[in-house]
């Protein structure tokens, strides 16, 4: 079955303590990403890869990094975690990065809570 | 960072009511995707547009691409209970390959 799949899907952790979300795609997908998602704020985006080795920032970067060694994984890593990036993560991957091939499916989520 | 805006931000209709929603960006979009989520699920695909002006439709759902391609629009026609969840737009801004979403719409149906 084709999917998204990320682990864990819940976790709760204490500011300061590094912390790993990964994320597999099964589709052979060159184009992967990271969003959060936080209430009336949408889904934002936290960084992208375009390919293996590429990796480029979305719009709210602080605070995380990501690695992309091989196609189907694309962790995203809290060095620092803090309380201001509990929310709900989602990774998501598309085939290529546009061209009308662009159609994301998404993970089941990863609800984070730094205290 | 860039958000597209959505509105309205929430809707209570009746059953079998039709819906409209928009979405509307102050840059150009080569692309305009629109996604629905249900509570506890990552957001599903519905409809995928291309081109300036191009309407499509898929089932009782209808999008359009505007003529600006600064806005799109999202119809449901006779609205039925499992249309509840939030409806986002979305799309890469032209020249970029990130992805911005807008902000969600909010549907309640009441049967």
């Amino acid at each position: 079955e084709a999917q998204v799949t990320q682990n864990p899907r819940y976790l709760i952790t204490v500011t300061g303590k590094k912390l790993t979300v990964t994320c597999s795609q099964n589709m052979n997908h060159e184009y992967m990403s990271w969003y959060r998602q936080d209430p009336g704020l949408g889904l934002r985006q936290i960084y992208y890869s375009m390919n293996v080795e590429v990796t480029d920032k979305g719009d709210v970067p602080e605070g995380y990094k990501v690695s992309r060694k091989e196609k189907r994984n694309f962790p995203l890593i809290l060095e620092s975690p803090s309380p201001n990036q509990t929310s709900l993560y989602f990774c998501a991957s598309s085939l290529v990065a546009s061209g009308g091939t662009d159609t994301q499916y998404f993970g089941p989520g990863t609800r984070l809570t730094v205290l | 960072g860039q958000q597209l805006n959505q509105s309205p931000q929430s809707m209570f209709i009746q059953e079998g009511e039709d819906v409209s929603m928009n979405c509307t960006s102050s840059s150009i979009f080569n692309t305009w995707l629109w996604y629905k989520q249900d509570p506890g699920e990552g957001p599903v695909l519905l409809i995928a547009l291309y081109k300036a002006g191009e309407l499509t439709s898929n089932g009782r759902l209808t999008a359009q691409f505007g003529i600006t391609r600064k806005d799109s629009f999202l119809n449901i026609s006779a609205s039925i209970p499992s249309d509840v969840g939030i409806y986002f737009c979305a799309g890469p801004p032209s020249g970029t390959y990130k992805y911005i979403f807008g902000t969600g719409t909010r549907l309640k149906v009441l049967a």
